[in-house]
């Protein structure tokens, strides 16, 4: 119950097209959902967030989708571009004192020039 | 560069050994996570520690340990290691113990030889 599942594992897209990771979850008190973005060599780095009281967010390109009913949310990447390549992890934190995340397996996204 | 700094960058050594990960946080931040990322298990959150105190557990073998010391600089120690134990290991930190932006270290590279 504590998992997070993302797909797909890896994705390839041309510049300029839109990626999608999806992710889901089934512990209903996760109110916290962070994507972090890692480059080869670095530590992974807060790209976006949401909680459950919006159904999406929006930064620049970057969009979270979110699906209360059906646990799920997923990270759209408009207009991607090659330096958005990267692997993209998903989490999950539920209310309490710490800062628990739960992350999703990854998703190595290459977009090609 | 995220401000939190992690000693050694890479680390070799042998089955059965003892090692130590050491982290500085971000200046101001009081909490201090320690993940595991590994091919086959993603990121996997192991202990958190708020101004010196431990703050929630997660799947951290018997035969690991960390602390916070006054200066809020954090170690992991790793004890009789195995091969399986190879991975790299991150640093988080945090201004406080819940749901906020965590900023990852570039991390330890450990290998069990």
């Amino acid at each position: 119950q504590q998992q997070v599942k993302q797909s797909p594992q890896s994705l390839i897209v041309q510049k300029g097209g839109i990626s999608i990771i999806n992710c889901a979850y089934e512990n209903t008190a996760f109110d916290y959902f962070p994507w972090y973005q890692q480059f080869p060599g670095k530590g992974p780095a807060l790209l976006i967030a949401i909680r459950p009281d919006v159904s999406e967010k929006k930064e620049g390109r970057f969009t979270i989708s979110f699906n209360k009913s059906a646990k799920q949310f997923s990270l759209h990447i408009m207009d991607s571009q090659p330096g958005d390549s990267a692997t993209y992890f998903c989490a999950a934190s539920s209310p309490s004192n710490t800062g628990k995340l739960i992350f999703g397996q990854g998703t190595t996204l290459q977009v090609k020039p | 560069d995220s401000g939190v700094t992690q000693t050694p960058k890479h680390l070799i050594t042998a089955t059965g050994q003892r090692v130590t990960l050491r982290c500085s946080p971000r200046s101001g931040d009081l909490s201090v996570y320690w993940y595991q990322q590994s091919l086959d298990q993603g990121l996997q959150f192991l202990i958190q520690y708020y101004n010196g105190e431990e703050r929630a557990k997660g799947n951290i073998l018997e035969r690991f340990s960390a602390q916070q010391f006054p200066d809020l600089h954090s170690e992991l120690n790793l004890s009789s290691l195995e091969l399986g134990d190879s991975a790299l290991y991150f640093c988080a930190s945090s201004v406080l113990a819940g749901q906020e932006t965590q900023y990852f270290g570039p991390g330890t590279r450990l290998l069990v030889l």
